[in-house]
């Protein structure tokens, strides 16, 4: 059975933390790896991970994929409260139709 | 701008009462999902469509149904809701073409509650 496993699966840090969010998978079939943020609404894309040892980068944040060691990593530094929301690792198969299995999310929560 | 649209945002139902969610798209992409999410819980696939190809997930109950009627909308019908399937309802798109790693763009969900 395909899994994501996202760790921890929750976090409190303070204002201008740096955290750093996991996501293991055990699938068939990798095709790529996305990071969504969720809010109180539904998911907003991040990033797209395909290839490993490279790293994607948005303002504070990155992430990285190690497809030999078959996880991703997401880092947001110097946190703010805007960042406190749930973060998903979805992990896409193989095949057209690009279906995603997720972790459960990991809720941060960054206090001011 | 183009965007995927779901609509009620908010839907309230009583028990046994069929209820039915819709998304549009302006996307054009080739794939719609729907998916449940449960509070504090990863979104959970129920089906999705390729074009007009229908494909339900194995745990997926019966009492949910799908339809498809043209690229741009796609319905969620729930024949006889339970207490059990409050949640929000996510609706997705991706483009779906073979060969491509393509993201799903989510809609604003419909939070459906069962009295």
């Amino acid at each position: 059975e395909d899994k994501v496993v996202q760790s921890p699966l929750s976090l409190v840090v303070h204002e201008g933390d740096t955290v750093t969010l996991n996501c293991s998978y055990e699938v068939t079939n990798f095709r790529s790896l996305l990071w969504y943020k969720q809010e109180k609404k539904a998911p907003t894309f991040l990033f797209m991970l395909t290839s490993s040892g490279i790293e994607k980068k948005s303002g504070r944040l990155s992430s990285i994929l190690d497809k030999k060691e078959l996880f991703s990593i997401l880092n947001i530094t110097a946190t703010q409260t805007g960042d406190s929301a749930i973060y998903l690792c979805a992990v896409v198969l193989t095949g057209a139709n690009s279906k995603l299995t997720f972790g459960k999310g990991i809720t941060l929560s960054v206090r001011p | 701008d183009a965007m995927v649209i779901q609509n009620p945002r908010y839907q309230v139902t009583q028990f046994g009462k069929p209820v039915t969610l819709s998304c549009s798209q302006t996307l054009n992409h080739n794939v719609m999902y729907w998916y449940q999410q449960k509070s504090s819980q990863a979104p959970k696939l129920l089906f999705h469509y390729y074009d007009k190809d229908f494909n339900n997930e194995a745990d997926t109950p019966d009492n949910f149904q799908s339809r498809r009627p043209n690229t741009s909308f796609c319905f969620l019908d729930i024949r006889s809701p339970g207490l059990g399937d409050a949640a929000m309802y996510l609706c997705a798109t991706s483009r779906g073409l073979t060969g491509f790693t393509n993201e799903q763009f989510f809609g604003p969900g419909t939070r459906l509650t069962v009295l």
